[in-house]
């Protein structure tokens, strides 16, 4: 089964500019999450979705940033106009009520944002 | 609210040596308490987890136990080896839905 997928990888992104990241959660979980790790810092939450619905939105920066996950599959994280604070890794998760609860959060690994 | 602190890094280690990384937290009621670990140019993966007091969570030589009285679920390895070097996240979850994660700590393990 696969895991949890993030694309891409790393972006390098101006000031200024609009990115968009993309998570693919497993296949079958209804959770989905948004995280994010700023400069060596802690991992903070920012958003949950159950399906397509936003369940916990309060993690969320600004309005900068904006979540959707149509159709309850994947979801995308708009970053627009991205700022110089926005750099740094945004994690997705997944979890399913039946395969370990839904504390039992599975990671994919990482989108790198690097805005200059 | 609901908060967890780790010890701050980065901690380096001779291989074989014994590890401890302290993580202590701050919560109502009672949380489920997580060791996630992330291995250079890999996402986070779930060590160990302790979903009530007194339990101990244990997976690949590692373990932890849930301490309710001192609000501590610190993770210790008798022999760390080089493998083991990554970036070790302490997390507490809530009934709420999100992970609330420690800043981290970086081990170093050298040959």
């Amino acid at each position: 089964e696969a895991g949890v997928t993030q694309f891409p990888s790393h972006s390098v992104i101006e000031k200024g500019q609009t990115v968009t990241l993309r998570c693919d959660p497993i296949s079958g979980h209804d959770n989905l999450y948004w995280y994010r790790r700023v400069m060596g810092k802690e991992i903070k939450f920012l958003l949950h979705f159950v399906k397509e619905s936003k369940q916990d939105e309060s993690g969320m920066p600004n309005n900068r940033f904006l979540a959707e996950r149509t159709g309850g599959t994947y979801s995308t994280l708009k970053v627009q106009p991205a700022e110089l604070e926005d750099s740094g890794v945004y994690f997705c998760a997944s979890s399913s009520i039946l395969a370990g609860g839904p504390h039992e959060q599975f990671f994919g690994p990482g989108t790198r944002l690097t805005v200059l | 609210g609901n908060s967890v602190t780790q010890m701050e890094g980065p901690v380096t280690l001779s291989e074989e040596a014994f590890l401890t990384i302290n993580c202590t937290y701050t919560a109502t009621g009672y949380p489920s308490l997580f060791w996630y670990v992330q291995y250079p140019g890999e996402g986070l993966q779930l060590l160990l987890k302790a979903t009530k007091a007194d339990d101990k969570g244990s997976n690949k030589g590692f373990e932890a136990t849930y301490r309710k009285e001192t609000t501590s679920f610190h993770l210790e390895k008798g022999s760390v080896q080089v493998s083991d070097s990554a970036v070790y996240f302490c997390a507490l979850w809530r009934n709420t839905g999100k992970l609330i994660f420690g800043q981290g700590t970086t081990l170093q393990v050298k040959p």
